[in-house]
């Protein structure tokens, strides 16, 4: 159980396009949901936390007007990456969870990673 | 504020010998803490988690760690390791149940035969 996707998992845009990648939980109902973004051989740094039915709370440095989150539904978040450019190049990982269940344990997706050309 | 520090970023170890692989934190509330392992182009797999129990945590794959609050670590272990524990390992930090995760930088390892 507690299985997270993303699609698409690998994404090519030209620059200055906008590309939208999905979250869902498969199996459980994720009232906040998690993005992340991981450059080459380098940890992963928390983009923002999202949870169903309000704003996303963004980090310090993350412009949110360039990385649109919604949070729509219980099983959906969709991460927005406007007008990207060569530097948003990087695997994007998100994660789920809801409070209580299997001891408030994040589930992370397989990732997705965007090359903007 | 919360920070986790691994030492080393990358480990080499042969095939059947130990593995150790040091984390560690700070946080200004107890601290949940985590071991990921990441393999080439996907996301994370928990290895296991700390949550204020026991503080000898048994994982997957034959993986411990040990919380000791004096040392502000949470090191990995496993006492032999095998050619498929080659991947990324990530130490990450929380303050408490369902917050977000703070991770180290991670410590990759080579398994050689």
């Amino acid at each position: 159980g507690a299985v997270v996707s993303q699609h698409p998992s690998w994404v090519i845009c030209k620059s200055g396009t906008s590309v939208k990648i999905e979250c869902r939980s498969l199996d459980f109902q994720a009232t906040t949901m998690f993005w992340y973004r991981q450059f080459p051989k380098q940890s992963l740094m928390l983009m923002a936390t999202s949870n169903e039915g309000s704003k996303a709370t963004y980090e310090q440095g993350v412009e949110k007007d360039k990385f649109l989150i919604n949070h729509a539904s219980l099983t959906l978040s969709t991460l927005t990456v406007t007008s990207a450019h060569p530097e948003d190049s990087s695997f994007y990982i998100c994660s789920a969870l809801t409070p209580g269940l299997a001891g408030d344990e994040q589930y992370f997706g397989p990732g997705t990673r965007l090359t903007v050309t | 504020a919360q920070s986790v520090t691994q030492l080393g970023s990358h480990v080499s170890v042969s095939e059947g010998a130990l593995v150790l692989l040091r984390c560690n934190y700070s946080s200004s509330v107890p601290p949940y803490l985590f071991w990921y392992v990441q393999y080439p182009n996907q996301g994370l797999q928990l290895l296991l988690k700390y949550t204020s129990a026991a503080t000898l945590v048994k994982g997957i794959n034959g993986f411990e760690a040990e919380f000791k609050k004096s040392e502000t670590s949470f090191h990995l272990t496993k006492p032999s390791a095998h050619m498929s524990d080659a991947a990324e390992y990530f130490c990450a930090v929380s303050e408490g149940a369902g917050n977000k995760l703070t991770f180290g930088g991670g410590t990759r390892v080579l398994v050689k035969p």
